[in-house]
C-alpha cells in the first residue's frame, strides 16, 4: 500500500513564525503535491514537484515555498505565517504512466495561525 | 476557465437512496475526470474515474455519467449506505499544465439510517 505521511496532524503557530510542513512517501513516486483545503473552496494546489530539486507553482503559491532535496520528501514552508494561512494542508504523490493518474493523499495537517 | 463547479454543497439522503453529485467544466483541455472520497480525519482517496471518450463507468455501487458536449459529469451512488457518508470531490486533469488536478469545491454527503 502506498503510504503518504505528514509530520504533524495538528499545529498551532504564531503570526510571523516560519513554519515547516513535512511530507514523506514510500512508493518511490516522482510527483509530489501540496494542497490546502478550505470549506467551500475544495482543494487548491500550492506547489508541485516532478523531480528532486524541481518545483512548479500551483494556483496559490503566494506566501509559500517548497523544498525537495530527496525523492521521497517534499516540504512546504511558510516563510512568515499569517492568520489567513490557517487551513488544512494536504500532501499527495503520484507515479509515472500508467499509474500517474491517481494521486495518493496523506492525512493532512491542520494548521492554526494565531 | 480552469474551474470545476460542483453541486450541491451538501446532501442528505435516506439509506437506500441514490444521491447524485454534479460537476461542470469549461476547459476542453481537461482529459481525465476522477472522483475522490474523503472521510473525516483522512486524506481524500480515489473512488472512481472516467475518460471523456466514455459516457458511463460503473464500479460497484458508484457510477459516473459523462456528457462531453455539455461539459458535465456526475456521480451516482446506488443503494446508499450510512458508511458512504463522506465528502466527495470531483476533479479534472489538465494535461497541458503538468497533469495538474483541478478540484471542485466538494459535497458533504450524509446518509441517514
Amino acid at each position: 500500500d502506498v503510504k503518504v505521511t505528514q509530520s504533524s496532524r495538528y499545529l498551532v503557530k504564531r503570526t510571523g513564525e516560519k513554519v515547516f510542513l513535512e511530507c514523506v512517501q514510500d512508493m518511490d513516486h516522482e510527483n509530489m503535491f501540496w494542497y490546502r483545503q478550505d470549506p467551500g473552496l475544495g482543494l487548491r494546489l500550492i506547489y508541485f514537484s516532478y523531480d528532486v530539486k524541481m518545483k512548479e507553482k500551483g494556483d496559490i503559491p503566494e506566501g509559500y515555498s517548497v523544498s525537495r532535496e530527496k525523492k521521497e520528501r517534499f516540504s512546504l514552508i511558510l516563510e512568515s505565517a499569517s492568520t489567513n494561512q490557517t487551513s488544512m494542508y494536504l500532501c499527495a504523490s503520484s507515479g509515472t504512466a500508467p499509474s500517474y493518474n491517481e494521486q495518493f493523499f496523506g492525512p493532512g495537517t491542520r494548521l492554526t495561525v494565531l | 476557465q480552469q474551474q470545476v463547479k460542483q453541486s450541491p454543497q451538501s446532501l442528505i439522503v435516506q439509506k437506500g437512496g441514490i444521491p447524485i453529485i454534479n460537476c461542470a467544466y469549461e476547459n476542453t483541455a481537461f482529459d481525465y475526470f476522477p472522483w475522490y472520497q474523503q472521510f473525516p480525519g483522512k486524506g481524500p482517496a480515489l473512488l472512481i474515474a472516467i475518460r471523456p471518450d466514455v459516457s458511463e463507468k460503473k464500479e460497484g455501487r458508484f457510477t459516473i455519467s459523462f456528457n462531453k458536449s455539455a461539459k458535465q459529469f456526475s456521480l451516482h451512488i446506488m443503494d446508499s449506505q450510512p458508511g458512504d457518508s463522506a465528502t466527495y470531490f470531483c476533479a479534472a486533469r489538465w494535461r497541458e499544465y503538468g497533469n495538474k488536478l483541478v478540484f471542485g469545491a466538494g459535497t458533504i454527503l450524509r446518509v441517514k439510517s
